[in-house]
């Protein structure tokens, strides 16, 4: 089965510029994930998606930072303007869901953001 | 609420010798534990998982790890190490449905 796909893979833009990161999950995976990775850092959720809504978004910067899954496939992830403590790796998962040995928590390969 | 400490950022051990890196969890609920290995430049890639039944997990590129719940700890081994295992580890706690919550992370450097 195909990864969950993230772009860019890169990505390095000037303070107060704005930027987008794009995910598609696993196929059938209806929970939808973003993780900001700091370097040195264990990730942290920034946001959390089960089909088209919004599960979790508390750790979320809402005056800077929005997300949406429209049609409860893939994610799109933006910052506005961003500042210099947003240079992160910007991880996007999916889950099946299930119980026991049935659970499956996939990640991409992520997006580097550099804010200069 | 669910947190997780690994004990230890960085971990050195010499090539053929046994890795031990060390993860405890608290956790509300019976939880899911999870092991993930993070190379430069990469995204997490699952070594092993926890969720239900025999506490002890073998996972990829010979790395196991028990589930103690008494002692509320998740602990990653690898009797020799490779020095193709050189990478970050992150143990994580989660539950069906949920967010993972992980650790800092500890760097397994291997010397020849």
């Amino acid at each position: 089965e195909a990864g969950v796909a993230q772009s860019p893979r890169y990505k390095i833009i000037e303070k107060r510029q704005s930027v987008a990161f794009w995910c598609n999950p696993i196929s059938g995976h209806a929970t939808l994930y973003w993780y900001q990775q700091i370097l040195g850092q264990g990730p942290k959720l920034l946001i959390q998606f089960q089909n088209n809504g919004v599960v979790d978004d508390s750790q979320l910067p809402k005056d800077r930072f929005s997300a949406e899954r429209l049609k409860g496939v893939d994610s799109t992830l933006k910052i506005q303007p961003a500042k210099l403590e947003d240079s992160a790796v910007y991880l996007c998962a999916s889950s099946l869901g299930g119980t026991g040995a049935n659970y499956g928590y996939t990640f991409g390969s992520g997006t580097r953001l550099t804010v200069v | 609420a669910q947190s997780v400490t690994q004990l230890g950022s960085h971990v050195s051990v010499s090539e053929g010798a046994l890795v031990l890196l060390r993860c405890n969890y608290s956790s509300s609920v019976p939880p899911y534990l999870f092991w993930y290995v993070q190379y430069p430049n990469q995204g997490l890639q699952l070594l092993l998982k926890y969720t239900t039944g025999a506490t002890l997990v073998k996972g990829i590129n010979g790395f196991e790890a028990e589930f103690k719940k008494s002692e509320t700890s998740f602990h990653l081994t690898k009797p020799s190490a490779h020095m193709s295992d050189a990478a970050e580890y992150f143990c994580a706690v989660g539950r069906a449905g949920n967010m993972l919550t992980f650790g800092g992370g500890t760097r397994l450097m291997v010397k020849p």
